[in-house]
């Protein structure tokens, strides 16, 4: 099984400057790496798919890349609204086979 | 709109069966896969296992193989997560998410989980 580890597990940044976050991967998954942020109380919503595809309506502000176990998630200049917790997925091509990160969590510095 | 909606919040005793649903509308819900995902209090996503409601594929994680079964009513559009004997650890929040996967020639693409539920909180508790 294919195990998803992110890095750090807490970021303190300042509103407007740039946020990096990590994952890796215990084995190459390609590109089939998504990410999703969640807020207190609320659902998952995803951000990105393809390891660098943003997903429908998200800010061009997100940004993400890498492919085969190094994947990096990039917020250009945070907003308020960023703050929150960020996992990374990878996805088998077949059978659809998922496993998430343990997150990372986005904090106001 | 697409739109998953999912079944309220229960609490239930160890030892008793339950069995939640998502109920999908606004696309082709027998075309997208629907995935389950499992957030115990304060800690991260895991994701349990998918059904492709047109055929009633399933595959499950190995770490919820044999502990819960997943299931779908196409003709109502709506899928179920299972538990045959709950325990205090499946005290949780579990969604439901669409996971459009698209196989054409010489590829198989994946557009991430998209669409989700707005979560069912199962509590167990003696």
């Amino acid at each position: 099984e294919i195990v998803m580890t992110q890095s750090p597990a807490t970021l303190s940044v300042s509103p407007g400057e740039r946020a990096t976050l990590s994952c890796r991967a215990s084995q190459s998954v390609s590109s089939n790496l998504a990410w999703y942020q969640q807020k207190p109380g609320q659902a998952p919503r995803l951000l990105i798919y393809g390891a660098s595809t943003r997903a429908t309506g998200i800010p061009a502000r997100f940004s993400g890349s890498g492919s085969g176990t190094e994947f990096t998630l990039t917020i250009s200049s945070l907003q308020s609204e960023d703050f929150a917790v960020y996992y990374c997925q990878q996805y088998n091509n077949w059978p659809p086979l998922y496993t998430f990160g343990q997150g990372t969590k986005l904090e106001i510095k | 709109e697409v739109q998953l909606v999912q079944s309220g919040a229960e609490v239930k005793k160890p030892g008793e069966s339950l069995k939640i649903s998502c109920k999908g509308s606004g696309y082709s819900f027998t075309s997208y896969w629907i995935g389950w995902v499992r957030q115990m209090p304060g800690k991260g996503l895991e994701w349990m296992g998918i059904i492709y409601p047109g055929d009633s594929d399933t595959r499950y994680s190995p770490s919820f193989q044999g502990q819960v079964t997943i299931s779908a009513d196409k003709s109502i559009s709506t899928a179920y997560l299972q538990w045959s004997s709950l325990k205090a650890s499946d005290t949780a929040m579990y969604y439901c998410a669409r996971s459009p996967v698209v196989v054409v020639p010489a590829a198989i693409l994946h557009y991430g989980m998209d669409v989700w539920g707005q979560g069912t909180t199962v509590t167990v508790s003696s």
